[in-house]
């Protein structure tokens, strides 16, 4: 069964770099035809699309975010990582990592979510 | 990008009556890529429906999504207990991927 799991500081200063990286076990990343997702919400309120990353690298962001995301895979490790720069409050949210299991967009595996506090 | 609004914002019914819920985006989601999400407190979010009206993978009968274009619906046929959370719609039928505002189902 696949299983997703977050890892990261919990802790981040504003202005810093915000970095996360997901963890995934029953699955290849390098041989799967999905695309990685990373959600976030923030406390007491809805879910807000990051972006996505395919195995191959190519990457799918947030127009709202993308100036500062970056989602990267690396294949060796069976990880994909999340990083957000010049975080403010506003960035303050529970993320989520998730992958597809019909198609790609709706996600049926998550990890169990990382708050990050800045 | 494609604005999601779901209604109402709060539903108050018993066990056993039937839930329905409403999302309505503001351009057409193509090919019905629209998916409905069950979050409890302090879970992920829980996937129910794809393509707008297939069931997931254990997910019960009593679920069911229908709809088309811009309008979107998830009916609970009877409310069982467990199923009083929050519930999301979101549409992946062109990017970014977005999420309506979500619809409380509580007790009353």
């Amino acid at each position: 069964q696949l299983q997703l799991q977050e890892s990261g500081p919990g802790l981040v200063k504003p202005s810093e770099t915000l970095s996360l990286t997901c963890t995934v076990s029953g699955d290849s990343i390098s041989t799967s035809s999905y695309h990685w997702g990373w959600i976030r919400q923030p406390p007491g309120k809805g879910l807000e699309w990051i972006g996505s990353v395919y195995y191959s690298g190519s990457t799918d962001y947030n127009p709202s975010l993308k100036s500062r995301v970056t989602i990267s895979v690396d294949t060796s490790k069976n990880q994909f990582s999340l990083k957000l720069t010049s975080v403010t409050a506003a960035d303050t949210a529970v993320y989520y990592c998730a992958r597809p299991r019909y198609g790609s967009g709706s996600y049926f595996f998550w990890g169990q979510g990382t708050l990050v506090n800045v | 990008e494609i604005v999601l609004t779901q209604s109402p914002v709060t539903l108050s019914l018993s066990p056993g009556e039937r839930a329905t819920l409403s999302c309505r985006a503001s351009q057409r989601v193509s090919s019905s890529y629209l998916a409905w999400y069950q979050q409890k407190p302090g879970q992920a979010p829980r996937l129910l429906i794809y393509g707008a009206s297939i069931r997931a993978t254990g997910i019960p009968d009593r679920f069911s999504g229908s709809g088309s274009g811009t309008d979107f619906t998830l009916t609970i046929s009877r409310l069982e207990p467990e199923d009083f959370a929050v519930y999301y719609c979101q549409q992946y039928g062109s990017s970014p991927f977005t999420f309506g505002p979500g619809t409380k189902v509580d007790i009353k």
